[in-house]
């Protein structure tokens, strides 16, 4: 079993619709890391918790430490949100890593 | 824009052959984190260096090594290339062991 479980694996939307996106892990952490990583490799950081709830934007990022559960909500969708987000823990100075979500959003 | 680039960004090497990646940080971050990301997969990490000394590495064999420097900039060498050394490869950089980290776009390298 992974360290790091995200779930779905693949998420197909329409525009405007409401999505979450889960992580789960195992092990004792620091922080989590929510990040996106479009075609061609580009990986960028979206938030860091430790505890509590983040928004940017369209995007919200909850954490339940006791639960070793997160979660990455979009609002309003749009297709330019279509992309891979992974969740990354830090363990004693190093990210483990979830598979990955990849994120279709249809216009 | 991260602000963090590497090269070169394809490379293509056959087995048995030795590759050296490189990285620029942002000016000021003292921390680079290098990861491996294989076709399909989540990145898993190789090492940290923090003010150019190893502070962590990952699950990868002694044929991966690395070096920072003190201009922001690090390297990542691979010796005896192996087919499943194909991957891409990522830096990332932080202000500090546990901050937000800063990624380039990576260097794809292939190994026939």
């Amino acid at each position: 079993k992974n360290e790091v479980e995200q779930s779905p694996q693949n998420l197909t939307a329409q525009e405007g619709e409401f999505i979450t996106i889960n992580c789960s892990y195992s092990v004792g952490i620091s922080a989590l890391h929510w990040l996106q990583q479009h075609p061609g490799g580009g990986i960028v950081s979206l938030f860091m918790l430790s505890s509590g709830k983040k928004k940017h934007g369209r995007l919200i990022a909850t954490i339940n430490i006791q639960e070793k559960h997160s979660s990455l909500h979009i609002t309003a969708s749009h297709p330019r949100d279509s992309a891979v987000y992974i969740c990354a823990v830090r363990v004693t100075g190093k990210l483990i890593f979830g598979q990955g979500t990849t994120l279709q959003v249809k216009p | 824009e991260t602000g963090v680039t590497q090269s070169p960004t394809h490379l293509i090497k056959t087995r048995g052959q030795q590759v050296t990646l490189r990285c620029s940080s942002q000016s000021g971050h003292n921390t680079v984190s290098w990861y491996q990301q294989a076709l399909g997969q989540g990145p898993q990490f190789i090492f940290q260096y923090y003010r150019e000394e190893e502070n962590g590495r990952g699950n990868f064999p002694p044929r991966f090594s690395g070096l920072q420097f003190p201009n922001y900039s690090s390297e990542l060498n691979v010796n005896a290339l192996e087919l499943d050394d194909s991957a891409l490869y990522l830096c990332a950089s932080s202000t500090n062991r546990d901050g937000t980290q800063y990624f380039g776009p990576g260097t794809r390298l292939t190994v026939l």
